[in-house]
């Protein structure tokens, strides 16, 4: 069974568009995130979410908004593409312990996508 | 948050040990040493991490030094495999955003 998994693989699409990438684990964690792998392979976080909420935003433009129906799921919505946006987006999940310290993290394959 | 500083590159050939060395001197009290590694194509994989002592799992050991401001991510037996970017990584509470720098490129020669 895939642990984490995510929607398209792969996602090419015109600027001005909106899409959506799904992710989905099967792991029973608490926390999920979205980072972004750019051209030049640097990875950075764009969200987290604990428990369906938001814990973590960072600078990331307003078109871009992740959702989380129930923890299990975390969705990203882009909306009004544009050339930057074109990158691979990986999804995460990790156990969470209030207080602990950090747990391994799970990512998904990515979703590569090109806007053209 | 603390920074961690690792080599850009590093060759080795199957089947011999490779030692991939992190500096972090500004590391807390309360960080852990995460490593974690990409392979061609893929998502980041967790290999190992620690706080104090020296630890080791079935892919790797992490050997961190006594005043913690380096470690160092040992794999026994080169694979080609193997070959991925491995990143050194410090993170101490639950939920936090891993911080991936540029990490080493390893290169595994037949």
């Amino acid at each position: 069974d895939t642990a984490v998994s995510q929607t398209p693989k792969y996602l090419v699409t015109q600027m001005g568009n909106d899409k959506s990438i799904k992710c989905e684990q099967n792991l029973g964690h608490d926390t999920m995130y979205w980072y972004k792998q750019d051209s030049k392979k640097f990875l950075k976080i764009m969200f987290s979410y604990n428990n369906k909420e938001l814990i973590i935003n960072e600078t990331v433009p307003n078109r871009f908004s992740p959702k989380s129906p129930d923890k299990a799921h975390l969705n990203l919505h882009i909306n009004s593409l544009e050339l930057g946006d074109s990158a691979v987006y990986f999804c995460a999940s990790s156990p969470f312990i209030a207080g602990g310290p950090v747990d391994e993290q799970f990512f998904g394959p990515g979703t590569r996508l090109t806007v053209l | 948050d603390a920074k961690t500083t690792q080599p850009n590159s590093m060759e080795s050939n199957e089947e011999e040990p490779v030692h991939l060395p992190c500096n972090h001197s500004t590391i807390s009290g309360t960080d852990y040493i995460h490593w974690y590694r990409q392979l061609p194509s893929q998502g980041p994989e967790y290999v190992i991490h620690g706080l104090t002592s020296n630890v080791n799992n079935r892919m790797a050991s992490l050997a961190i030094a006594e005043d913690r401001k380096s470690s160092t991510l040992i794999l026994h037996r080169a694979t080609l495999r193997d070959a991925a970017v491995y990143y050194c990584i410090l993170a101490n509470q639950a939920g936090t955003a891993l911080i991936f720098g540029k990490g080493t490129t390893l290169s595994v020669s037949s």
